[in-house]
């Protein structure tokens, strides 16, 4: 079974600032992995599909990259309305979540 | 536009069954693949599985198969949840969302049901 390693678990930033998190495959997965942002007592939303496509009306500073077993996630200036947990999630085989990173304002 | 409407909060006692709905509208219920995903309190997001809208074949992931059923209504546009002999554990928000491309197999949750809390207490 595919297993994902995302981190850090947490982490605290300043407004305008780069945040990256990064997810970790246990095999190759190619591009099949997707970024959700999750705000408290929201569903999830979809982010970055594919490794690396924006959704559709999803602000520019998201954005992703990565194939094989390493992908990573990067808001290039962080707003406080990006405070949520942010979470991947391969589909290689099954789909599958990374544990999440909970991103807080500092 | 695309919208799923999953009914309300339940409490149910240790040993009972719940069935959650999801109301699909805004697109063609049988061409697209229905997740569900659980969410326990405080915890991380859990793939329990898919529905394929078209066959009706469900496929259930690691922990999630024996108690838990997925099914379709295909003239109301709602795919269901039931979970039977609820344990403490089984408390939870339970997703569906639908998938973001039109097909057979699953593998972006595009849009996503506002949730539907499951409490399990005596």
């Amino acid at each position: 079974d595919i297993q994902m390693t995302q981190s850090p678990s947490s982490l605290s930033a300043s407004v305008g600032d780069r945040v990256t998190i990064t997810c970790q495959a246990s095999q190759d997965i190619s591009n099949y992995l997707n970024w959700y942002q999750q705000k408290p007592g929201k569903a999830p939303k979809l982010l970055i599909y594919d490794a690396s496509n924006l959704e559709t009306g999803v602000p520019s500073r998201f954005s992703g990259s990565g194939s094989g077993t390493d992908f990573t996630f990067t808001i290039s200036s962080l707003q406080p309305e990006d405070i949520a947990t942010y979470y991947c999630q391969q589909y290689d085989n099954l789909p599958l979540f990374g544990q999440g990173t909970r991103l807080e304002i500092k | 536009q695309v919208q799923l409407v999953q009914s309300g909060s339940e409490l149910k006692k240790p040993g009972a069954s719940v069935k959650v709905s999801c109301k699909a509208s805004g697109y063609t219920f049988t061409s697209y693949a229905m997740n569900w995903v659980r969410q326990a309190p405080g915890q991380g997001l859990e793939w329990m599985g898919w529905i394929n809208t078209n066959t009706g074949n469900p496929t259930y992931a690691q922990g999630f198969t024996g108690r838990f059923v997925f099914s379709l209504d295909t003239s109301v546009s709602t795919a269901y949840l039931q979970i039977s002999s609820l344990k403490a554990e089984d408390t939870a928000v339970y997703y569906c969302a639908r998938d973001r491309q039109p097909g057979d197999s699953v593998d972006t949750a595009g849009y996503w049901g506002q949730g539907t809390l499951v409490t399990v207490s005596s």
